[in-house]
Order: structure tokens, then C-alpha cells, then sequence
């Protein structure tokens, strides 16, 4: 089946420490995005990436680092420089314009030890 | 960050009844309306895409309106099943990006 692969489903960090989410899709999408979702708010857009080694930072990128070497992943990299990481983490992918829907994945939690 | 506001933040409803719901965006340089479903314990699903203000769609027992002289689309869900208790997000974009409001959560009573 065509889908969205995140992994792990829940990780922890200790201070200090970077952590790298995985991101797979298998659905041939050029786009793929990375949300964030806190408490009481809407997902929140860290960074995004319309093709192939070429990606632009959303709302809230500070703390964050991606890659997208290959079209089937955008894995994100949550540095020692993000004060407030704990939070759902939701990847999602699309075929590129506004006008199509958007797949997600099923997220991970990261959690501060 | 654009704007994007739903309401109610969360409601129940009794099984068979219909209710609605509101999602408001800026009404300025507007591409598209996206609206989601999201259960617990799943990834968000996509609803509906819309674009043309008026446009009205339908997927079962759930349909979607959209004004975008005003900046709101109204989501109703008609006699309500237990499966429709999910959280329902909205979203707004008028370039490559969606901005996302905290969502309507629906809880269906049996």
C-alpha cells in the first residue's frame, strides 16, 4: 500500500542531545512537509521541501534542520538549539500544488528525559 | 503565520442529530480551503479541497461550503454516528503552504 512512513512512534532526548525523525513515502509525491502540533494549537509548519535537494523553512524553524537528498525521504533533525521540543511531530506529503490534499503520516512523540 | 480560526473549540452531539461547524480564514489572496479528519489514534485524512467561493462539497454525511468574500466555510455532518467522533481541521493556503487552525472535536454520543 501507497503511504507515509514515520518513525519511531514515540522517542525521547536528553538535554543536549539532537534527535533525527524518520519521514518515508512511497506515494511518488515531489512535496513533503513537517508539522508540529502543541496542545490547544493547530499544526504548526517547521520546514518544507517542493523537490529533490532544495527545502525552505515554515513558521517555526528555529531549532530544526532537514534534508531531502532522496524523494522518498525528509527526515528532521530537532538540534540542541530547540528550548521546547516535546510536542507531536507530523510529517505529511502532497503532489506539490495547493490545490491537492495532503497525506500524513501517523507522527511521532518526542519527549524530554 | 496567517490566521486561520475554528469554532467551537469541541462539541457533542447525539447520535442521529446534524450539526456544523465554522472555519475562518482571511479573505484576502485566497487559493484554497482544505478541510481534514483526524481519529484518534490515526493520521489526518483529507476531506475536501476547495477553491471556488460558493463551491459546495459533499462525501457521504458530511458536506462543506465555502465563502471567500467573507473568509469562512461551514462543515456540517448530518445524523451524526459514533464514527464521526474525530477532531476537524481546516486549512488555509494561498501560496505552497497550509496554515492550519487548533480544530473542531466532535464527540458522538450513542
Amino acid at each position: 500500500d501507497g503511504g507515509i512512513t514515520q518513525s519511531p512512534k514515540y522517542l525521547f532526548r536528553k538535554e543536549g542531545q539532537n534527535v533525527t525523525l524518520s519521514c518515508e513515502q512511497n506515494l511518488n509525491h515531489d512535496a513533503m512537509y513537517w508539522y508540529r502540533q502543541d496542545p490547544g494549537q493547530g499544526l504548526r509548519l517547521i520546514y518544507y521541501s517542493q523537490i529533490v535537494n532544495d527545502f525552505q523553512k515554515g513558521d517555526i524553524a528555529e531549532g530544526y534542520s532537514v534534508s531531502r537528498e532522496k524523494k522518498e525521504s525528509f527526515p528532521l533533525t530537532v538540534t540542541s538549539a530547540q528550548k521546547n521540543p516535546t510536542a507531536f511531530y507530523l510529517c505529511a506529503s502532497s503532489i506539490g500544488d495547493s490545490y491537492q490534499p495532503q497525506h500524513f503520516g501517523d507522527g511521532t512523540r518526542l519527549s524530554i528525559l | 503565520i496567517l490566521n486561520v480560526e475554528q469554532s467551537p473549540q469541541s462539541l457533542h452531539v447525539q447520535e442521529g442529530d446534524s450539526t456544523n461547524f465554522t472555519c475562518s480564514f482571511p479573505s484576502s489572496n485566497f487559493y484554497a480551503l482544505h478541510w481534514y479528519r483526524w481519529e484518534t489514534a490515526k493520521s489526518p485524512e483529507a476531506l475536501f479541497v476547495m477553491t471556488l467561493n460558493g463551491d459546495e462539497k459533499k462525501k457521504g454525511r458530511i458536506s462543506a461550503t465555502l465563502n471567500t468574500k467573507e473568509g469562512y466555510s461551514y462543515l456540517y455532518i448530518k445524523g451524526s454516528q459514533p464514527e464521526d467522533s474525530a477532531t476537524y481541521l481546516c486549512a488555509f493556503t494561498n501560496d505552497y503552504k497550509l496554515s492550519f487552525g487548533a480544530g473542531t472535536t466532535v464527540t458522538v454520543r450513542a
